[in-house]
């Protein structure tokens, strides 16, 4: 079965540093793909990016880059330049499929606070 | 750009009452998919259609069922509702042709009393 780990609860950091989420995940898969959700308090789900199992570079998307380290089972999210607004909760999600179409297995979340 | 829909988004109910949850999925995206999430918990996986065929089943409750219509809306029907049933219910929707990417609607609160 496949499964997420989220090891940070909770995480503070200044505003405009760079703040690493780790996550890791165990599969025993080839073809998988690894997500990052960020939920505001308001609660809704907001996608922030996605690495598949084949791609060779590393995923990015504005100031969200996935630090994709496949031998190691780890896809940390990187936040450039924080801010105010990053304040969430953010999950790491894996979808364990060759069709592309299947659920999506979070981790437990890391809680996000940026300090001004 | 078109997002999922969800409605209601917030719902109030009693123990044993019934309780209907729609999503509209993003056009021409051919998979729905519901979570829950109870409070401070990670999302759980449900059930999801594809093409209006139920493709997968998670831990959902036999009290729980969920169907994909021909317009490619999607009901989750709750019935005999418990204390534990408050949670934020999520769809989200897919396209297989386009990407993997599952899009989350804003969310159905729901409150059983």
């Amino acid at each position: 079965a496949q499964k997420i780990t989220q090891t940070q609860p909770g995480m503070f950091v200044q505003e405009k540093e760079a703040v690493t989420l780790d996550c890791t995940y165990d599969t025993s898969d080839q073809s998988y793909g690894l997500f990052w959700y960020k939920q505001p308090s308001s609660g809704e789900m907001i996608f922030l990016i996605y690495q598949g199992s084949y791609d060779e570079q590393n995923a990015t998307e504005g100031r969200y880059s996935l630090n994709f380290q496949k031998a190691r089972k780890s896809a940390n999210l990187v936040i450039s330049a924080s801010q105010l607004g990053d304040s969430a909760m953010y999950f790491c999600a894996m979808r364990d499929s060759n069709f592309g179409n299947e659920k999506l297995t979070f981790g437990t979340g890391t809680r996000l606070t940026i300090i001004p | 750009a078109a997002g999922v829909i969800q409605s209601p988004r917030h719902l109030i109910k009693e123990k044993r009452e019934t309780a209907t949850l729609k999503c509209y999925p993003i056009p021409r995206h051919d998979t729905v998919y519901w979570y829950q999430q109870g409070p401070g918990q990670d999302p759980q996986f449900l059930i999801s259609f594809y093409e209006k065929m139920q493709s997968d089943k998670g831990s959902i409750p036999d009290r729980f069922s969920a169907q994909q219509f021909s317009d490619y809306h999607s009901e989750l029907n709750m019935s005999s509702l418990e204390l534990g049933d408050s949670a934020l219910y999520f769809c989200a929707s897919s396209s297989t042709s386009r990407g993997e990417t599952q899009y989350f609607g804003p969310g159905t609160r729901l409150l059983v009393l």
